[in-house]
């Protein structure tokens, strides 16, 4: 079964670092054209591309928040992880990782989302 | 970065409906244009892709077409599981980004 599952702390205090992992099953982050994306959705509002990771592990980012985004993969635990540093209330949301599949440059599969909220 | 704008933001229609949503990119993305369906409180999932393909096991009533900066996705007749929330997608170009939605509900 081909799945994505993301992961991390449901909440966290503004100026703090956000880690995030998307953990990837039944294929592998090393097919050819097989890239992971990072999207978000604020309750209520529309979805925000983030981030996303190719096979040959080069790398993309949103241009308004390149400066707090790193996004890296562990192909042998099968993992993207997304890092967000100082974070604020305005990035509560849900995060969501997707897969770019070898055959279609769109997001063929998606996780489960994880819901994160930034409070003190 | 390339801007989607999606309309309309929302409407109203009932089932057996013929219903356009209309997608325009602020540049040319030739025909790496996506679809999403989402409803409330799950993931999106992937409709159509490269302008007109349907994915597989989404139904022949949604189609897709377009081309350039200007794209439709129709539903030839609007079932009860069709009432949700359609996004448009560019991946022409990185960065990548979406149309602010389209929520379709029941009139």
């Amino acid at each position: 079964q081909v799945t994505l599952k993301e992961s991390g702390p449901v909440l966290v205090k503004p100026t703090e670092t956000l880690t995030l992992t998307c953990t990837v099953s039944g294929f592998s982050l090393s097919n050819t054209r097989t890239g992971v994306t990072w999207i978000r959705q604020p309750p209520g509002k529309a979805l925000e591309w983030l981030a996303h990771i190719f096979s040959n592990d080069e790398k993309s980012y949103n241009t308004s928040l390149e400066s707090r985004l790193t996004i890296s993969k562990d192909t042998s635990k099968s993992q993207v992880v997304l890092t967000m540093t100082n974070m604020d209330p305005v990035d509560t949301a849900t995060y969501y990782c997707a897969r770019t599949g070898a055959a279609i440059d769109a997001f063929d599969l998606w996780g489960q989302g994880t819901m994160v909220t930034v409070s003190s | 970065a390339i801007r989607m704008t999606q309309s309309p933001s929302s409407f109203s229609a009932s089932t057996g409906d013929r219903v356009t949503i209309t997608c325009r990119a602020s540049q040319g993305i030739s025909s790496y244009l996506a679809w999403y369906q989402q409803k409330t409180g799950q993931a999106p999932k992937l409709l159509i892709y490269s302008t007109s393909t349907l994915q597989s096991g989404v139904p022949s009533r949604f189609s897709g077409s377009g081309s350039g900066t200007d794209f439709t996705l129709t539903i030839s007749c609007l079932q009860s599981g069709d009432f949700a929330t359609y996004y448009c997608q560019q991946y022409y170009t990185y960065p990548l980004t979406f149309g602010g939605g389209t929520k379709v509900e029941i009139k």
